[in-house]
């Protein structure tokens, strides 16, 4: 399963874009990247995957590097309803061929009024 | 009902007794999860069903016993367990669709917090 890599907290001031960044080298061709985020022990939520194209959606956007070797959450315009943990996933398959999701450590966002 | 619905909510017990957690999706999937979250460790994935059949155990002690009685229903039967235990049980649930494979999105519920005494 690949790994993936996040920094373990970060701040970012209310209103400013908030920039997530994960490093996940061992990816292979056709694995997917999932962000999901966690506010304080509810069930965590998506918001965004994507291959190798950048994407974007009303809640984030993904800008995925040409290696696929990392990739970077940007939240537009942080609120402070954003403040979460937010877990970049490399989505992988069982040997039966089920999809799996494996949770890193996440990075823990703050965001500052 | 809509989404992913997991009962009780919160649940005390001892280690001698025997319960049950339950989840039910609404969401038509087919495919089902139990993650496991103690207290500041990411979530751990427990096992994966697929079409009402085991696909994934990650080595989960025996005294965890999932069942999967149908593609909308999700349990955790739980006996003799620790105290190192006590943690947040999340079910999760997907859509595996042949060919589609981007399409696949994890919905979670809000989890059932266990506090084994």
């Amino acid at each position: 399963d690949a790994k993936t890599t996040q920094p373990p907290s970060m701040d970012c001031a209310e209103g400013r874009a908030a920039n997530l960044p994960c490093n996940h080298s061992t990816i292979s061709g056709n694995e997917y990247v999932y962000w999901y985020r966690q506010i304080h022990s509810q069930g965590p939520q998506y918001i965004i995957h994507g291959l190798k194209n950048n994407e974007t959606n009303e809640m984030a956007s993904l800008i995925i590097t040409e290696d696929r070797k990392s990739s970077t959450l940007i939240l537009p315009h942080a609120t402070l309803r954003d403040t979460a943990v937010y877990y970049c996933i490399v989505r992988s398959r069982t040997t039966s061929g089920t999809y799996k999701y494996i949770f890193g450590t996440g990075t823990r966002l703050k965001v500052l009024a | 009902e809509t989404g992913v619905t997991q009962t009780p909510r919160h649940l005390v017990m001892g280690m001698t007794n025997k319960k049950s957690l339950k989840c039910e999706q609404h969401l038509g999937h087919n495919a089902m999860y139990w993650y496991k979250q103690s207290a500041k460790k990411p979530l751990e994935l427990m096992f994966v069903y697929n079409f009402k059949e085991q696909t994934e155990n990650n080595s989960v002690p025996s005294r965890f016993s999932p069942e999967c009685p149908n593609s909308s229903h999700l349990f955790l039967h739980l006996h003799t367990l620790q105290p190192e235990d006590s943690a947040l049980y999340l079910c999760a649930s997907s859509q595996v669709i042949t060919g589609r494979a981007g399409a696949n999105v994890l919905t979670f519920g809000a989890g059932s917090r266990l506090t084994v005494l």
